[in-house]
């Protein structure tokens, strides 16, 4: 089956800088991979997802990158702001009703003022 | 919109008693709902999945007895914990899935219920 794993487990960033968070997945027939961000004592939240047909996305500060070849996709975040400190998980799926979304280990991201 | 609700967000309970839990889809309808499970800084554990009007799937290692699933309507599916015990304490997440609504496989996750067994 699908196995994601997410690396670093924590990341600690200077206010302003950037953050990057990668993650590998082993099975080639999966096309989509969301990014949730998911903050103290609340449910994972979608922030971003790419679908295998993209290379690259971006919306505002996030933006997430696929490597199909290597089977690598990666979350940047520019401009950290101190809201954004939270876990973060990648995850990954193929298009079919029955599959299940496999989730990374996550990222517990810090912002430093 | 994709709004997921559960309900209740928290919950303590003495050992032996039962707890049900709500996830409701308010604005779509839900042809699939998941149960996770989440410890302290760990990832989400897929528990069960649910389709509307049949029998939930449970995940290798989870007891179907002890964790029931129902999703008897397309915006609501409930997990009820029998007979909890402190080791059942967990943050218990949903999330639904549309076949509608953004891609196939996209899930809106609910906030979460804290239990509690004491």
């Amino acid at each position: 089956g699908e196995n994601v794993e997410q690396h670093p487990s924590t990341l600690s960033v200077q206010e302003g800088d950037s953050a990057v968070i990668k993650c590998t997945y082993s099975d080639s027939a999966s096309n989509y991979f969301p990014w949730y961000k998911q903050e103290l004592g609340k449910g994972p939240q979608l922030i971003i997802d790419i679908r295998s047909n993209v290379g690259e996305k971006k919306d505002q500060r996030i933006a997430v990158t696929l490597n199909k070849t290597a089977k690598h996709f990666s979350l940047h975040i520019t401009e950290t702001q101190p809201e954004d400190s939270a876990v973060y998980f990648c995850a990954a799926s193929k298009s079919s009703s029955a599959s299940k979304i496999i989730f990374g280990s996550g990222t517990r991201l810090s912002i430093r003022p | 919109g994709a709004v997921v609700s559960q309900h209740p967000s928290r919950v303590i309970c003495k050992s032996g008693t039962s707890v049900k839990i709500e996830c409701r889809s308010l604005d779509f309808q839900a042809t699939t709902m998941f149960w996770y499970r989440q410890f302290p800084k760990q990832s989400l554990m897929l528990m069960a999945t649910s389709n509307e009007g049949s029998k939930a799937t449970y995940e290798q290692g989870v007891e179907k007895d002890k964790f029931l699933i129902n999703h008897a309507s397309l915006t609501l599916s409930t997990l009820t914990v029998t007979s909890a015990h402190p080791e059942d304490s967990s943050f218990y997440i949903c999330s639904a899935r549309s076949g509608d609504r953004g891609h196939p496989n996209e899930q809106f996750f609910g906030p979460g219920t804290r239990l509690t067994v004491l």
